[in-house]
């Protein structure tokens, strides 16, 4: 079963441009969650689509929205980029929604603001 | 102060030695993960377990619900268990995570 994927892998963007992270869950699984991680404030949750909805959202501001499609792929979109959007990306699948189910970790999307 | 607290935050030992990390939590959880980040970036769920005990190979993961307290051991360590070790608790459905232990194993 191929695992967890995401794209692209490595993303260099300016300050006030947007930019859309992609991630492709295993297969069967419907739950998407996405985590920010930086040096500073480690790993944190931005938000969780199950079945196309939006369950679960992190305290982010609006510039980071979501969305997952009927196939359960979801991508996610950052607009106004700051300098301090920088981060590895992480989306994890589940086959049901929340934090009590094991989940799959994709590679990750590297995004660095100038 | 977190949620959720590690100790030790570096930690460098021979091959070979008995390795504990522990994870402390200050709220009700509905379940506690344990995960492994090499360098790269790549996360490996390596348990989650919400009661009691669970091993999977030299790796024994344990929880104690009313001292909000969990442990991850590793026994006969080797340098390819070199990581970064996460807790993450399950609250409600959001995950929230520890600052990581760095685990450096030398040869």
């Amino acid at each position: 079963k191929a695992g967890v994927t995401q794209t692209p892998r490595y993303l260099i963007k300016t300050r006030g441009q947007q930019v859309t992270l992609s991630c492709s869950p295993i297969s069967g699984h419907r739950s998407v969650s996405w985590y920010q991680q930086t040096p500073g404030q480690g790993l944190q949750f931005l938000f969780e689509y199950f079945s196309e909805t939006q369950r679960n959202k992190g305290n982010f501001p609006g510039r980071f929205s979501g969305r997952q499609f009927s196939n359960s792929r979801s991508e996610m979109n950052v607009s106004t980029l700051e300098l301090g959007d920088s981060a590895l990306y992480l989306c994890a699948s589940s086959l049901v929604a929340g934090g009590l189910n094991e989940q799959f970790f994709g590679p990750g999307t590297r995004l660095t603001v100038l | 102060k977190n949620e959720v607290e590690q100790s030790p935050q570096n930690l460098t030992a021979q091959e070979g030695e008995f390795i504990t990390i522990n994870c402390s939590y200050s709220v009700g959880i509905s379940a506690l993960h344990w995960l492994q980040q090499h360098p790269g970036g790549g996360i490996v769920s390596l348990f989650m377990l919400s009661s009691g005990k669970k091993k999977h190979g030299r790796l024994i993961a344990t929880i104690n619900i009313q001292e909000k307290h969990s442990s991850l051991h590793i026994t006969a360590s080797h340098p390819r268990d070199s990581a970064v070790y996460i807790c993450a608790v399950g609250l409600g459905e959001k995950l929230t995570f520890g600052t990581g232990t760095r685990l450096t194993i030398i040869p």
